[in-house]
């Protein structure tokens, strides 16, 4: 079974802070996106990373920086957080070309 | 990027059997995929359609027409745990990164 696990179910942080969400994927796969998913707005892609060290930016980089040293873990960086960063982030990995396995998601809240 | 619409909501009755719509608009795609989502809980992939016509997976069907842009989900025998938002998404062309548009989702409602 493929196992895409996001370190945090909930948190909660203060505006300025910096925060990490972090994300594993245990199926060898090349490629690892976050999402952030809000109501009425469906999933929007943050961004992704097709390889170790490589990565592109999604519609919606603007306040996030990711970081993929190692294959099986992304890390999604909000610098200075901000109350219209309250989402909820979704990580997931596939194979190129192939569907995608989400993580069980983060409920961030900023406040 | 990517076009891709969907109904926001549907309702339906158990037993029944509903259609879930996706039209597109994109220069190509890969594939068409669709996802189901609890409240809750992450997207978990239900089919995926590469060339056009049915695919078939017990009570779940998709159907892709390419020249048509559109795709379609078929949901028989609806039992109360279908109630769930059912997500359309394509696959990029011409690209190995694997990415995915996806469409904002259709909420069913399954009704006793």
């Amino acid at each position: 079974d493929v196992k895409v696990t996001q370190s945090s179910r909930y948190l909660v942080k203060r505006t300025g802070e910096k925060v990490f969400l972090e994300c594993v994927q245990d199926m060898d796969h090349e490629n690892m996106f976050w999402y952030r998913q809000d109501p009425g707005l469906g999933l929007r892609l943050i961004y992704f990373s097709y390889d170790v060290k490589m990565k592109e930016k999604g519609d919606i980089p603007e306040g996030y920086s990711v970081s993929r040293e190692k294959k099986e873990r992304f890390s999604l960086i909000l610098e200075s957080a901000s109350t219209n960063q309250t989402s909820m982030y979704l990580c997931a990995s596939s194979f190129t070309q192939g569907e995608a396995f989400f993580g069980q998601g983060t409920r961030l809240t900023v406040v | 990027g990517q076009n891709i619409d969907q109904p926001t909501e549907m309702t339906a009755t158990e037993g029944a059997i509903v259609q879930i719509n996706c039209t597109y608009q994109t220069s190509g795609f890969n594939g068409l995929f669709w996802y189901q989502q609890h409240a809750g809980e992450a997207p978990t992939f239900l089919s995926y359609n590469v060339l056009d016509g049915l695919e078939e997976k017990g009570r779940f069907s998709s159907f892709l027409s390419r020249s048509k842009g559109y795709s379609y989900l078929l949901l028989k025998e609806l039992q109360m745990k279908d109630s769930a938002s059912y997500l359309c998404a394509l696959l990029d062309r011409g690209s190995t990164l694997g990415r995915l548009y996806f469409g904002r989702g259709t909420q069913l409602t399954v009704w006793p």
